[in-house]
């Protein structure tokens, strides 16, 4: 069993639409990473939150640390945003647990 | 500035050969950490420091070793490769080790033949 699960593996999308997506974790955490790695390989934080709600342009992060869940928002998607999206639970005993990615592919 | 550098960012080992992927970073930051992404299963933390001197286990540790002597530096030691080490690895730095963000390096595709 996994402690981080994700939704959908995989998403394809027309640029310009709404994208949500979803992060369940079991874990005691102290703070909910979402991550972003592009094609290249290399991987860039996008939102570090531990309660609420934090917005990035056109990216939005939440968080219910009840339900203990997250949801990532890309409103008016654009082909550059392509990329595999990681959701990470640090937990309070110094560790992360990562979700396996769900693959974003945006056609213009 | 340079962040966190990795290096290599290639490297074909042979069956029991031993190497160092080295990671660097220049933030100051207190918590380093080594990962494996293989496909299908996400990133699996290696080991991990919370500061110089200080070394801890993660979930996956068989067949590697760190050490941390200085803030700036956490390596990565294979000891013997195996073909199951064959995997991309990345190391990260925060500044602490709880709500901050992380910091990547551009990755080690490894390949043990």
């Amino acid at each position: 069993k996994n402690e981080v699960e994700q939704s959908p593996q995989n998403l394809t999308a027309q640029e310009g639409e709404f994208i949500t997506i979803n992060c369940s974790y079991s874990v005691g955490i102290s703070a909910l990473h979402w991550l972003q790695q592009h094609p290249g390989g290399g991987i860039v934080s996008l939102f570090m939150l531990s309660s609420g709600k934090k917005k990035h342009g056109r990216l939005i992060a939440t968080i219910n640390i009840q339900e203990k869940h997250s949801s990532l928002h890309i409103t008016a998607s654009h082909p550059r945003d392509s990329a595999v999206y990681i959701c990470a639970a640090y937990n309070t005993g110094n560790q992360f647990y990562f979700g396996t990615g769900t693959s974003l592919t945006v056609i213009p | 500035n340079a962040g966190v550098t990795q290096t290599p960012k290639f490297q074909v080992l042979k069956t029991g050969q031993s190497m160092t992927l080295q990671c660097a970073q220049d933030m100051n930051h207190e918590y380093m950490s080594w990962y494996r992404q293989d496909p299908g299963m996400g990133l699996r933390l290696i080991h991990y420091s919370v500061g110089a001197g200080i070394t801890d286990q993660g979930e996956v540790p068989n067949g590697y070793n760190v050490s941390r002597s200085t803030t700036e530096d956490f390596p990565l030691r294979l000891l013997s490769a195996a073909p199951s080490q064959t995997s991309v690895y990345f190391c990260a730095s925060s500044y602490s080790y709880r709500d901050t963000e992380a910091f990547f390096g551009q990755g080690t595709r490894l390949t043990v033949v």
